[in-house]
């Protein structure tokens, strides 16, 4: 078990720029989570998938969001025109989902985004 | 909706003596509920979970937690704090299976010597 890897630790950027956040789940793990949390706050659900498929998003996510899961492995997290209101640490979290009761998630360490 | 209320936004406690975290939950099916851990500089880390089973739950580190229906509660509860428990303590509910998690606001615990 080599963990929930997230590149890259800390990102700055200038408003208006474009980033791209990465996420490599836990490998057998189906379902892969993105959740943002600002300073003081707990973390906010975002979106999440199941395989390669996008199941649910939240009314945070706005159009200038955008999450992929292409083969149903590593996910990647783009977001469009930063605003100073996207700076936040993003999470990533994976789980083996089979069916029952809520399944354990394992976290990464985020990704810190600081929007100048 | 789900959602989670942290009634004490930061708890002190002399290494030793006993910890207290509460947790009120509001929703309308029967919930899931964990507590997480995040010390700093690393990743959100499962200190226990409830499914429905026995209503007091045990988990890592000697954590432990009540669920209390009645009062919609599920407060956190260790005996004897340890430096090493200094970190910051959510409550988190989930109301279906395999779902979203709704987080509380975040406990943060200060362990003196």
């Amino acid at each position: 078990d080599t963990g929930v890897s997230q590149d890259p630790r800390h990102k700055i950027t200038k408003r208006g720029q474009n980033v791209t956040f990465r996420c490599d789940p836990i490998s057998e793990h189906n379902r892969l989570y993105w959740y943002r949390q600002t300073l003081g706050q707990g973390p906010e659900f975002l979106t999440y998938f199941q395989n390669e498929a996008q199941l649910e998003k939240s009314r945070l996510l706005s159009d200038r969001f955008s999450a992929e899961r292409p083969k149903g492995s590593f996910s990647t997290l783009e977001i469009q025109r930063t605003e100073q209101g996207d700076s936040a640490m993003y999470l990533c979290a994976s789980s083996f989902y089979t069916s029952g009761w809520a399944e354990k998630l394992f976290f990464g360490s985020g990704t810190q985004l600081s929007v100048l | 909706a789900q959602s989670v209320t942290q009634l004490d936004s930061h708890v002190s406690v002399s290494e030793g003596t006993p910890v207290l975290l509460r947790c009120n939950y509001s929703s309308s099916y029967s919930p899931s509920l964990f507590w997480y851990v995040q010390h700093p500089n690393k990743g959100l880390q499962l200190l226990l979970k409830y499914t429905s089973a026995a209503t007091l739950v045990k988990g890592i580190n000697g954590f432990e937690a009540e669920f209390k229906k009645s009062e919609t509660s599920f407060h956190l509860t260790k005996p004897s704090a340890h430096m090493s428990d200094a970190a910051e303590y959510f409550c988190v509910v989930s109301e279906a299976a395999g779902n979203k998690l709704t987080f509380g606001g975040g406990t943060r615990v200060l362990v003196k010597p």
